[in-house]
């Protein structure tokens, strides 16, 4: 039973134009989200986060838009650049739930940036 | 300002044995995450410790146990190891036990069982 679901393994975009990664969840305790990006044999950095609270975050090229009524979001790139290509996985937690944080992840999406 | 390094980077056991890996956390942080990553797969969460304590556990058998010392750093153990156990450990730090503070990464043991 996956509660977040990353339905695109691999997405190409070309250099400059917007990448547009999308997740979905099932879990409605879920109420803190999370984007990190890997490349291959390094661990994964933060990218972006997001509160349940509100529905887009912004940080430089990185957004973030949640839309909590349909257990959705999604992480805009603009422009996208070489250096981005890599895997991003999104993770969410519960923060009201109580408890620890341990994080579910998604299975990732390979984004591919073409020159 | 380190950030969260674990050891070894690569390892390879056979069927049965022991392992032990380890973890210290970023500085400043004082909790600490395991996750398993399959090939393939996202990082599936193991156990998390705060303040010396098992906090929370996700869906792993009681071979996989784990201890935080005092100064945060952390050890993650799996016995009678399985071929199945073969995958990517990641150990992650963050501060405090419930809290909007992202969890920092470091960049894992590769365990591969023969």
């Amino acid at each position: 039973d996956q509660q977040v679901k990353q339905n695109s393994p691999s997405l190409s975009v070309q250099e400059g134009r917007i990448s547009i990664l999308n997740c979905d969840y099932t879990n409605s305790m879920f109420d803190y989200f999370l984007w990190y990006k890997k490349y291959p044999a390094e661990g994964p950095t933060f990218l972006i986060s997001i509160s349940s609270i509100k529905d887009k975050n912004e940080d430089g090229r990185f957004t973030v838009f949640l839309n909590k009524s349909a257990k959705h979001l999604s992480l805009h790139i603009v422009p996208s650049q070489p250096g981005d290509s890599a895997v991003y996985f999104c993770a969410a937690k519960s923060i009201s739930g109580g408890g620890a944080d341990g994080l579910t992840f998604g299975k990732g999406t390979h984004l591919i940036i073409q020159p | 300002d380190a950030g969260v390094t674990q050891s070894p980077t690569h390892l390879i056991k056979t069927r049965g044995q022991q392992v032990t890996l380890r973890c210290s956390p970023k500085s400043g942080h004082d909790t600490v995450s395991w996750y398993q990553q399959a090939l393939g797969q996202g990082p599936q969460f193991i156990f998390q410790y705060y303040e010396e304590e098992e906090r929370q556990r996700g869906n792993f058998p009681d071979r996989f146990s784990g201890h935080q010392f005092p100064n945060y750093s952390s050890e993650l153990n799996v016995n009678a190891l399985l071929l199945g156990d073969s995958a990517l450990y990641l150990c992650a730090s963050s501060l405090g036990g419930q809290s909007n503070q992202p969890q920092h990464f470091g960049d894992g043991t590769r365990l591969s069982i023969l």
